[in-house]
C-alpha cells in the first residue's frame, strides 16, 4: 500500500520554467489537495478537490493550476515558475466520510526557483 | 472566511513539565478542529481531532485537547512533556465542502531542555 505518492522528491526550477508536481493515491480517496509550507508561514491551501472533475482554490491559488481527471491523481501545474514558488509542497487526500477524515499527507516536494 | 491564530511561536518547556499550546479558531458553524505534529524534515502527523461530542478530545502520545466554543480556542495540552515531544505543532481548522480541506495556523515551535 503506496498511500500518497509525491513527484519529484526535489526540483531546482529557473524563474520562467513550467513543471508538473504529480501526486498520485491507491487508497480511493474522494478528496485530494495541495499544500505550500514556508518557514514561519505554516501550511497554506493551494487547491483542492473533492472528486474527479471538481476542483476549488484555497489560499494562495495564483500561479497554480491543479486537474483532476481521475480519482488517483491530482497533479499541480506551475506554468511560469517565480523565486516566490519556492517552497515545500505537500499533496494529501481523505475519505469523504464525515467522522472519519484524516489526511494522509505525501512526504513533500522541495522546490526551488532560481 | 476560516482563519486559525496559534499565538505562541515558540515555547521551550522543560522536560516533565506540563505544556498548552494555544489556538483561536474562526468559523461560522461548527469546526471540524486538528491538531498536527512535525518532527524536522519529517510530514505531518495526527495528534488527534474534533468533529462533535465530547469537548474534550484524546490523541496519540499522550495529548490532548479541549474544544471551548465561547472562546474559539481548540488548546493542546499534555501532563509530561518528553524530549522525543520537541517539534513543530499545527493547528488547523476543516475547510471547503464537509470540512476537507484544512486551514492551518503558522504553528507553535516545542523546545524541550532537560
Amino acid at each position: 500500500n503506496a498511500g500518497v505518492t509525491q513527484t519529484p522528491k526535489f526540483q531546482v526550477l529557473k524563474t520562467g520554467q513550467s513543471m508538473t508536481l504529480q501526486c498520485a493515491q491507491d487508497m480511493n480517496h474522494e478528496y485530494m489537495s495541495w499544500y505550500r509550507q514556508d518557514p514561519g508561514m505554516g501550511l497554506r491551501l493551494i487547491h483542492y478537490s473533492v472528486g474527479a472533475g471538481i476542483t476549488d482554490q484555497g489560499e494562495v491559488p495564483n500561479g497554480y493550476n491543479v486537474s483532476r481527471s481521475t480519482t488517483e491523481d491530482f497533479p499541480l501545474r506551475l506554468l511560469s515558475a517565480a523565486p516566490s514558488q519556492t517552497s515545500v509542497y505537500f499533496c494529501a487526500s481523505s475519505y469523504r466520510t464525515t467522522g472519519r477524515e484524516k489526511l494522509f499527507f505525501g512526504s513533500g516536494t522541495q522546490l526551488s526557483v532560481l | 472566511a476560516q482563519s486559525v491564530t496559534q499565538p505562541d511561536i515558540h515555547i521551550t518547556v522543560s522536560e516533565g513539565a506540563s505544556l498548552e499550546l494555544r489556538c483561536n479558531y474562526s468559523y461560522g458553524a461548527t469546526p471540524y478542529l486538528f491538531w498536527y505534529v512535525q518532527s524536522p524534515g519529517q510530514g505531518l502527523q495526527l495528534l488527534l481531532k474534533y468533529f462533535s461530542g465530547d469537548t474534550l478530545v484524546q490523541g496519540i502520545k499522550g495529548f490532548e485537547a479541549e474544544f471551548k466554543r465561547s472562546q474559539s480556542s481548540f488548546n493542546l495540552r499534555k501532563p509530561s512533556v518528553h524530549w522525543s515531544d520537541a517539534a513543530e505543532y499545527f493547528c488547523a481548522v476543516g475547510a471547503g465542502q464537509a470540512g476537507t480541506a484544512l486551514i492551518f495556523g503558522k504553528g507553535t515551535t516545542l523546545s524541550v531542555s532537560s
